[in-house]
């Protein structure tokens, strides 16, 4: 089945510094990839869905300047926290959309094993 | 807005015991609906994908219904063992967007 992969798997780091998450689809190409944020004993909320080649598109409520995304690749899309605070800390994941011929009904997101952010 | 809500919210059963784990939501205009499996500190699994015209989706030991007019799916399991302990997450998706409920936290005790 398609990988995604995350890198890192863990990070921690000082409050104010920015920190960079990248994603990766292994074997297909995602135009679309989704960055994820779950909270302990939460579920998973969307943050924003990331396009190639174009500005990413950022729920209501998650600030786009913080949280910067770049879809640079077909392969690749990158989250970097700027400025980062305590209260960033969390799990992020993120998945990539495969299309298939079936359309939207079909597309299938696989998933990210996700990346543990700890800010002191 | 879509919500989807998980009950219950933990379970713990002995082993070999048969559960179900149920998921509604609030708008049936979904596209499909999938079982997630999430170990602690880990990302998703995918056990199941049921599509919207389709009415359950079965798996080994797992097997998963659909009642789209209803809002309402169930992930019942089979002869539960303790590797099946983790975190239960089902998701609706509308067009491109997945929804997910906060998930049943399962314990399967030896």
């Amino acid at each position: 089945g398609a990988v995604v992969s995350q890198h890192p798997s863990r990070v921690i780091c000082k409050s104010g510094t920015s920190v960079k998450i990248e994603c990766r689809s292994l074997d297909f190409q995602a135009t679309t990839m989704f960055w994820y944020r779950q909270f302990p004993k939460k579920s998973l909320m969307l943050m924003a869905t990331s396009n190639e080649g174009s500005k990413a598109t950022y729920e209501q409520g998650v600030e786009k300047d913080k949280f910067l995304i770049n879809h640079a690749s077909l392969t690749l899309s990158t989250l970097t926290v700027t400025s980062a605070h305590p209260e960033d800390s969390s799990f992020y994941i993120c998945s990539a959309l495969l299309k298939t011929s079936g359309g939207s009904r079909t597309d299938t997101q696989y998933f990210g094993p996700g990346t543990r952010l700890t800010v002191l | 807005k879509q919500e989807v809500t998980q009950i219950p919210a933990a379970l713990s059963v002995p082993e070999g015991e048969n559960l179900v784990l149920n998921c509604s939501f609030t708008d049936s205009a979904i596209y499909n609906l999938q079982w997630f499996r999430q170990d602690p500190g880990k990302g998703l699994t995918s056990l199941l994908l049921i599509q919207s015209s389709q009415r359950e989706q079965t798996s080994g030991r797992l097997n998963a219904s659909l009642d789209k007019s209803s809002g309402r799916s169930t992930l019942y399991i089979a002869a539960s063992q303790p590797g099946d302990s983790a975190t239960y997450l089902c998701a609706v998706k509308d067009f491109n967007k997945f929804y997910f409920g906060s998930g049943t936290k399962l314990n399967v005790k030896p």
